[in-house]
């Protein structure tokens, strides 16, 4: 079956340093790799899209200057939280796909960032 | 304005009810995505479903695309049922899930 994994699952940084997350897609073609993050009381927000060969897209409020993203191969993302502050605080979930929008979407289990 | 409304935001059930959530969409759907999230934070993906109904189990989703709306109806309760709801719009041109607030379902013994 279709799995997402995350690493790290938890993490703690102290406020003004940087923090690296992964994600590893088994058993497809991760295609297509979304960054959410969920905020204290608040819902999924997307941070990027990227898919393969194409270039990365942030919304608004997103930047590549904050959180660059590589996407290397079909298999593999990753993300960093540069310069973390208390606003980045939350759960970074990665999801992926065999193909863009139309199709299902997997998840991983997130990575928990707690910023001090 | 928001672009996904889900109802209600919070249910209470006693085991064997069954639960309909709810899942409003303010621009054209083009397919949508249920999720279960678990305490620790992960979504488990419950139906993908762009039209149509679905059903796994005591789980049944509804899209209904010119009405702009979509529903999960759990069926017979179980304690194990509780959790965060949520569903997501697929935009299928861009590949981006826009995703509802949520709906805390809490079902008692």
């Amino acid at each position: 079956g279709a799995l997402v994994y995350q690493y790290p699952r938890r993490t703690i940084c102290k406020s003004g340093t940087s923090m690296r997350m992964e994600c590893q897609a088994v058993g497809f073609q991760a295609t297509s790799v979304a960054w959410y993050r969920q905020s204290p009381q608040k819902t999924f927000e997307l941070i990027a899209l990227s898919t393969v060969n194409s270039a990365i897209k942030y919304e608004q409020n997103f930047t590549q200057e904050k959180f660059p993203i590589s996407h290397p191969n079909l298999s593999f993302s990753s993300m960093t939280v540069l310069n973390a502050y208390l606003e980045d605080r939350g759960l970074y979930l990665c999801g992926a796909r065999d193909q863009g929008g139309g199709y299902e979407q997997y998840f991983g289990p997130g990575t928990r960032l707690t910023v001090l | 304005g928001q672009q996904v409304q889900q109802s209600p935001t919070s249910l209470v059930l006693q085991e064997g009810e069954n639960a309909e959530l709810q899942c409003n969409f303010s621009t054209s759907l083009n397919s949508m995505q249920w999720f279960y999230q678990r305490p620790g934070g992960s979504l488990v993906s419950v139906f993908y479903n762009p039209s149509g109904t679905k059903q796994s189990g005591r789980l049944t989703s509804t899209t209904v695309i010119k009405e702009r709306r979509s529903s999960l109806h759990i069926s017979s309760s179980q304690i194990t049922d509780s959790g965060t709801y949520l569903c997501a719009m697929d935009n299928t041109n861009t590949g981006k899930l826009t995703f509802g607030d949520g709906t805390v379902l809490t079902v008692k013994p």
